[in-house]
């Protein structure tokens, strides 16, 4: 059963405007959030995280909101540009002491058209 | 990424053949962690290492599959008899508190 939820596949926005990219989790164990992107043929690059104890974390162009009653966070981007194109994952890790395995989403790729 | 190196970065195996893919991380680094990507599929969890420990191998998807890390820096994972299904991008992650920063990764095909 899938975990961390990322059910779009696929986001188009126009660059300048807001990219908004959704994820649902389903374990109340997970504490910790993390996004990472992904361009072809390298490995995926972290982006943002936040920790359960918060609702929003901002860096730069990027800030990730999370809802731990609806077990939801999203992504947004503002302003998008071009070179924000890419695979955009979600992951997740619970506090079991050193090991803080990941847990990821299908990811969703984003198009940002000049 | 982050100082975290793979090879090869592309290894196409003969099904049934012993296949040995190769993390080099940056020194320092206690955590280290193997994913499997399938194609169109997130990152799947494999092991971890703390140190020279293997503390996690609960997603090791058989026997074939086994890791090691014998000095607690550069980790090997080796896939023996490899199957079709192997077939996917083999990611390295070293850990800073709760964030992990992955290397390249290796794209194995087997025919």
């Amino acid at each position: 059963d899938q975990q961390v939820k990322q059910n779009s596949p696929s986001l188009s926005v126009q660059e300048g405007r807001i990219s908004i990219l959704n994820c649902d989790y389903t374990n109340s164990m997970f504490d910790y959030f993390l996004w990472y992107k992904k361009y072809p043929a390298e490995g995926p690059t972290f982006l943002i995280s936040i920790s359960s104890i918060k609702d929003k974390n901002e860096d730069g162009r990027f800030t990730v909101f999370l809802n731990k009653s609806a077990k939801h966070l999203s992504l947004h981007i503002v302003p998008s540009q071009p070179g924000d194109s890419a695979v955009y994952f979600c992951a997740a890790s619970a506090s079991t002491g050193a090991n803080s395995k990941l847990t990821f989403g299908k990811g969703i790729t984003l198009s940002v058209r000049p | 990424g982050a100082g975290v190196s793979q090879s090869p970065r592309y290894k196409v195996a003969k099904r049934g053949q012993d296949v040995a893919l190769r993390c080099d991380p940056i020194s320092g680094h206690v955590s280290l962690f193997w994913y499997q990507q399938a194609l169109g599929q997130g990152p799947e969890f494999l092991t971890y290492f703390q140190n020279e420990a293997q503390l996690d191998k609960s997603g090791l998807p058989s026997d074939r599959f086994f890791a090691e890390r014998p000095e607690g820096s550069v980790s090997t994972l080796k896939i023996q008899r490899t199957q079709q299904e192997d077939s996917a991008v083999y990611l390295c992650a070293v850990g800073s508190n709760y964030e992990q920063y992955f290397g390249p990764g290796t794209r194995l095909t087997v025919t």
